[in-house]
């Protein structure tokens, strides 16, 4: 098992550019989600899916869209980076939408807008 | 809404040195309850949790009791180790029909010198 896998490890784009941070799981897991990481702030919930085909939004979900078209694959885009979107960003999955069980993280993705 | 309060780092310790973190939490519910650890360059792994009042979760020498007459988990050990040099996030969860949510704490920096 690969586990959480991300990429890509590091990006830089300008502003007003757009791009997709890739997320898959091999571990057959129902809920997937995308957290940024700020210093001092924590990890903060931008989306997450209870399964394929079904996705709903967090605390911070304002300029990123997600789609979840397979139980795998877990995409994030940036419509229009702002640099308010240096951050790192970390994609999770869970087994099971509806319990306590062992959520398991990604190696992450910091990026950087200019 | 949910929230989890930790102390502010960094902690610096000597190695063989007695640790705690401190962690409180506000809940609606009656949540499950998570240390979670973040090495240098690496997501996060689960260290341990508890998932009702007066649960001890252990792992790896690191302890916490989950205690709702005071809404805290604080995590100790007993002898810190120079690898023990990580961030610790405290997260709660609750179970709901939606897909729970970790409600993350901003994290305490720690560090272990010889």
């Amino acid at each position: 098992n690969a586990g959480v896998t991300q990429t890509p490890k590091f990006q830089v784009l300008k502003t007003g550019q757009s791009m997709t941070l890739q997320c898959a799981q091999d571990m057959n897991h129902e809920y997937m989600s995308w957290y940024r990481q700020d210093p001092g702030m924590g990890l903060r919930l931008i989306h997450y899916s209870v399964g394929a085909g079904i996705t709903d939004q967090g605390e911070v979900p304002n300029g990123y869209n997600v789609s979840r078209s397979t139980t795998e694959d877990f995409p994030l885009r940036l419509l229009s980076a702002a640099p308010s979107q240096t951050s790192v960003y970390f994609c999770a999955s869970r087994l099971a939408a509806s319990s306590t069980d062992t959520q398991y993280f990604g190696p992450g993705t910091r990026l950087t807008v200019l | 809404g949910d929230s989890v309060t930790q102390m502010e780092g960094p902690v610096t310790l000597s190695e063989e040195a007695f640790l705690t973190i401190n962690c409180t939490y506000t809940a609606t519910g009656y949540p499950s309850l998570f240390w979670y650890v973040q090495y240098p360059g690496e997501g996060l792994q689960l260290l341990l949790k508890a998932t009702k009042a007066d649960d001890k979760g252990s792992n790896k020498g690191f302890e916490a009791t989950y205690r709702k007459e005071t809404t805290s988990f604080h995590l100790e050990k007993g002898s810190v180790q120079v690898s023990d040099s990580a961030v610790y996030f405290c997260a709660l969860t609750l179970i709901t029909g939606g897909g729970n949510k970790l409600t993350f704490g901003t994290g305490t920096q720690l560090k272990v010198e010889l």
